[in-house]
């Protein structure tokens, strides 16, 4: 595709549900990011990947997050057991090489509803 | 701890006007400061970003100035036009493109 595409787009889990976000990258770019932009903030840093390769999980907020990118193209980030503070907007962004200078696309995001 | 801080965290301009933001680090190890321009329901999408080498770059009408000794930089839109209307984000490389990024400032531009 032309950008990075996520979904679902919208998704309302009840408390404790299990959730999957998918991220599909721009074709060929080896860097992918999660981060997690709550209502009015600016995204924080989730995780990092290089191809495969999950380079800094550091932003990860719990043991109850965890990100994949098992064949270095589609990345899925899977929350379980959600919580209310896990609401927010969940933005993939891709990078064509990895390193600062390269503009890094962001997605749409997935926006997280937990009831 | 919020390693960039961004001010204003909004303002109201009218066409035409000058909009300034302003964004203020404290890690010397930053070395990549791009601003990112957010319309709602929609992803940050980069408008023009500056390496710590360069005090002042300029993209039509989207300049950005850089202080390294004082640790602050700044995003002019000049003739500021109702589309221009949005959330902007600065931010600051702290490894391989992992940003930290500001809190936000709300532009709006009234014709």
């Amino acid at each position: 595709g032309a950008g990075v595409s996520q979904s679902p787009r919208y998704k309302v889990a009840k408390r404790g549900q299990d959730v999957a976000l998918r991220c599909d990258p721009i074709s060929g770019h080896v860097s992918l990011f999660w981060y997690q932009q709550a209502l009015g903030q600016g995204p924080e840093f989730l995780t990092y990947f290089q191809n495969e390769a999950q380079l800094d999980k550091s932003g990860l907020p719990s043991d109850r997050f965890f990100a994949e990118r098992p064949e270095g193209s589609v990345s899925t980030l899977k929350i379980q057991r959600t919580q209310q503070e896990d609401s927010a907007v969940y933005l993939c962004a891709s990078s064509l090489r990895q390193g600062a200078g390269n503009t890094i696309y962001f997605g749409e995001g997935s926006w997280l509803t937990v009831v | 701890q919020q390693q960039v801080k961004q001010s204003p965290q909004s303002l109201i301009v009218q066409k035409g006007g000058i909009s300034i933001i302003n964004c203020a680090y404290e890690n010397t190890a930053f070395d990549y400061f791009p601003w990112y321009q957010q319309f709602p329901g929609k992803g940050p999408a980069l408008l023009i970003a500056i390496r710590p080498d360069v005090s002042e770059k300029k993209e039509g009408r989207f300049t950005i100035s850089f202080n390294k000794s004082a640790k602050q930089f700044s995003l002019h839109i000049m003739d500021s036009q109702p589309g221009d209307s949005a959330t902007y984000f600065c931010a600051a490389n702290e490894n391989w493109g992992k940003f930290q990024f500001g809190a936000g400032t709300q532009v709006v531009v009234t014709p």
